[in-house]
């Protein structure tokens, strides 16, 4: 089984701030990497796909990268609306996610 | 794309058999490969459960395996989750998916007496 790694689980940050989470695979899974944001009470909402690409109708503020076991998701210029926990998923062999990190207000 | 929706009892007895069906509208279950069930405890992260190909294959996570069935109904466009022995660690709200874009709105199973 592939494994995700996410670090850290919780992070402080302030508006404007520059923000970026980590994920890591057990093991290579090419770029079949999302992203999501979720808020309480809701349903996990897609930012990222195929590790880099923005999902329609998502921020350009939000942006992925990386390939095989190590994934980055930065934030340019935190937003109110941005404080939320948030997970990475690998879905090259069924599906895994991370732990989520929990992006609070400093 | 098309839309999901989660239906099911809301309240499961402990060691009961918990059961939720995923309606699918706006397309045919046949119009993609794999559905899938994820879980979110209160508070904490998502789990995934498992997958049912349109061809009625599954796959399924190691640590529910043994209590997993995923199975899909092509007469009536929806595929269904049934975990049995259920104790309140099973308490969640449980999520249906086709992909990573494409998610039902969730419903909350609570496993209580």
């Amino acid at each position: 089984d592939i494994q995700m790694t996410q670090s850290p689980s919780t992070l402080s940050a302030s508006v404007g701030d520059r923000v970026t989470i980590t994920c890591r695979a057990s093991q290579s899974i090419n770029s079949w990497l999302a992203w999501y944001q979720q808020k309480p009470g809701k349903a996990p909402k897609l930012l990222i796909y195929k590790a880099s690409s923005l999902e329609s109708g998502v921020p350009s503020r939000f942006s992925g990268s990386g390939s095989g076991t190590e994934f980055t998701l930065t934030i340019s210029s935190l937003q109110p609306d941005d404080f939320a926990t948030y997970y990475c998923q690998q879905y090259n062999n069924y599906w895994t996610f991370g732990q989520g990190t929990k992006v609070e207000i400093k | 794309q098309v839309q999901l929706q989660e239906s099911g009892p809301g309240l499961v007895k402990p060691s009961g058999t918990l059961s939720l069906t995923c309606a699918v509208s706006g397309g045919s279950i046949t119009g993609s490969d794999w559905w899938s069930w994820v879980r979110q405890p209160p508070g904490k992260g998502l789990e995934w459960i498992g997958e049912v190909h349109r061809s009625g294959s599954t796959n399924y996570n190691p640590s529910l395996k043994s209590r997993v069935t995923i199975y899909v109904d092509k007469s009536n466009n929806q595929f269904s989750l049934k975990l049995t022995s259920v104790t309140a660690a099973d308490t969640a709200v449980y999520y249906c998916a086709n992909t990573p874009h494409n998610w039902g709105q969730g419903t909350l199973v609570t496993a209580s007496s």
